[in-house]
């Protein structure tokens, strides 16, 4: 089993352009949030999923889509990427109740 | 909103020493809490996990204690060694999906 998986693990964006960043579980859980993480801030939840069909916000939304069509994928996508979306984002996976959560290995992305 | 903190600066201690790490949140009341260790470079993999009515709860080296009252939860690791050294993170936490994580505590355990 892989796991959580990130793709890609790193990519150079210029300013202005749309890319997607694909993360697919093989552990069957249900929920699904996207984090990104720079120096001295932590992580900082973008979106999670709680189960298809729902995605909800969180704490740094803005320029971030998100769709949840099945449990396996839950794509993050910068439409108009911007210099101040340079950052390592990380997607994480747990099952409701009172339970871990599981990273993926993360995606550094620059942009330029 | 919601709000979490950890010690901002970096933690130097001694090898065989105890590390205490510090995570205390306002606006809330979770109903547990989880720490998470981090390496540089790679995801964050879960230590242990808190439960509003537990005290304290252990692991080999780890403690870790829950005051709903102050709002805070210590880490500790008993007999610390270089390979303790690493970000540790704590998320308060009440289901529902919405996992948030204070900004992590690094610790470097030296020879």
């Amino acid at each position: 089993n892989a796991g959580v998986t990130q793709t890609p693990k790193f990519q150079v964006l210029k300013t202005g352009q749309s890319m997607t960043l694909q993360c697919a579980q093989d552990m069957n859980h249900e929920y699904m949030s996207w984090y990104r993480q720079d120096p001295g801030m932590g992580l900082r939840l973008i979106h999670y999923s709680v189960g298809a069909g729902i995605t909800d916000q969180g704490e740094v939304p803005n320029g971030y889509n998100v769709s949840r069509s099945t449990t396996e994928d839950f794509p993050l996508r910068l439409l108009s990427a911007a210099p101040s979306q340079t950052s390592v984002y990380f997607c994480a996976v747990q099952s409701p109740g009172v339970t871990e959560a599981f990273f993926g290995q993360g995606t550094r992305l620059t942009v330029v | 909103s919601q709000k979490i903190e950890q010690n901002s600066e970096a933690l130097n201690i001694q090898e065989g020493k105890t590390a205490t790490l510090t995570c205390n949140y306002t606006n809330y009341s979770p109903a547990y809490l989880q720490w998470y260790r981090q390496d540089p470079g790679r995801g964050p993999v879960f230590l242990l996990l808190i439960r509003e009515n537990e005290k304290e709860k252990r692991k080999e080296r780890l403690k870790v204690t829950f005051d709903t009252t102050l709002k805070q939860s210590l880490f500790h690791i008993t007999a610390s060694q270089p390979a303790d050294s690493a970000t540790y993170l704590c998320a308060p936490y009440n289901q529902g999906g919405k996992l948030i994580f204070g900004q992590g505590t690094e610790l470097s355990v030296k020879p």
